[in-house]
């Protein structure tokens, strides 16, 4: 019973390196989401794909880039890592066609930038 | 755009005593209103969610009831346990986007105490 499945859990970063977080989904679900996590700001969009092959910018998308892989997995790359993108990062995934279904959430992957 | 406005934390309080988080929100069209609940080193998990007006979610003896003329969407629940201690976060999804992405508030911290 894995859900969404994020890895690495933790990660320590330098500024300027690049890094890819992982995301995987065993539910069979569309659509896959990229949000971040920050102190008193609840969780922003950074990237979606409502279907395998399709992705956008959510609301807060510049310094990452997003690949949908196939229909289970979707990773967020930071190509020049920076400061400002210390955070906690969750993926979620959802149904789509069927009204009102809930988002499931990974554990998030804890990330810092030195 | 969509927004969604919290009672900021942390909320300390006895066992069995009664709990209100308040939540109010701010949307284009008609959402669904969501909480979620996030224990510490957790990814986020639905606790209940409501569809319209009037609805009520319910669930592990938490309740909100969707009130469109107010906006609001008030987290309660008559006897909180210490284990109910964790950040709750209220969300609303709109259906006029494609993306189908939450919109969350910033999240109560409530701490039970024993």
């Amino acid at each position: 019973n894995a859900g969404v499945t994020q890895t690495p859990k933790f990660q320590v970063l330098k500024t300027g390196q690049s890094m890819t977080l992982q995301c995987a989904q065993d539910m069979n679900h569309n659509s896959m989401y990229w949000y971040r996590q920050d102190p008193g700001m609840g969780l922003r969009l950074i990237y979606y794909s409502a279907s395998e092959g399709t992705t956008d910018k959510g609301e807060v998308p510049n310094g990452y880039n997003v690949s949908r892989l196939n229909k289970r997995e979707f990773s967020l790359r930071l190509e020049s890592a920076a400061p400002s993108q210390t955070s906690v990062y969750f993926c979620a995934s959802s149904e789509v066609g069927v009204p009102n279904q809930p988002q499931h959430f990974g554990d998030g992957t804890r990330l810092s930038i030195l | 755009g969509d927004s969604v406005t919290q009672m900021e934390g942390p909320v300390t309080l006895s066992e069995e005593a009664f709990l209100t988080i308040n939540c109010t929100y701010t949307a284009t069209g008609y959402p669904s209103l969501f909480w979620y609940v996030q224990y510490p080193g957790e990814g986020l998990q639905l606790l209940l969610k409501a569809t319209k007006a009037d609805d009520k979610g319910s669930n592990k003896g938490f309740e909100a009831t969707y009130r469109k003329e107010t906006t609001s969407f008030h987290l309660e629940k008559g006897s909180v346990q210490v284990s109910d201690s964790a950040v709750y976060f209220c969300a609303l999804r709109t259906m006029d986007t494609g993306r189908r992405a939450l919109t969350f508030g910033s999240g109560t911290r409530l701490q039970v105490q024993p």
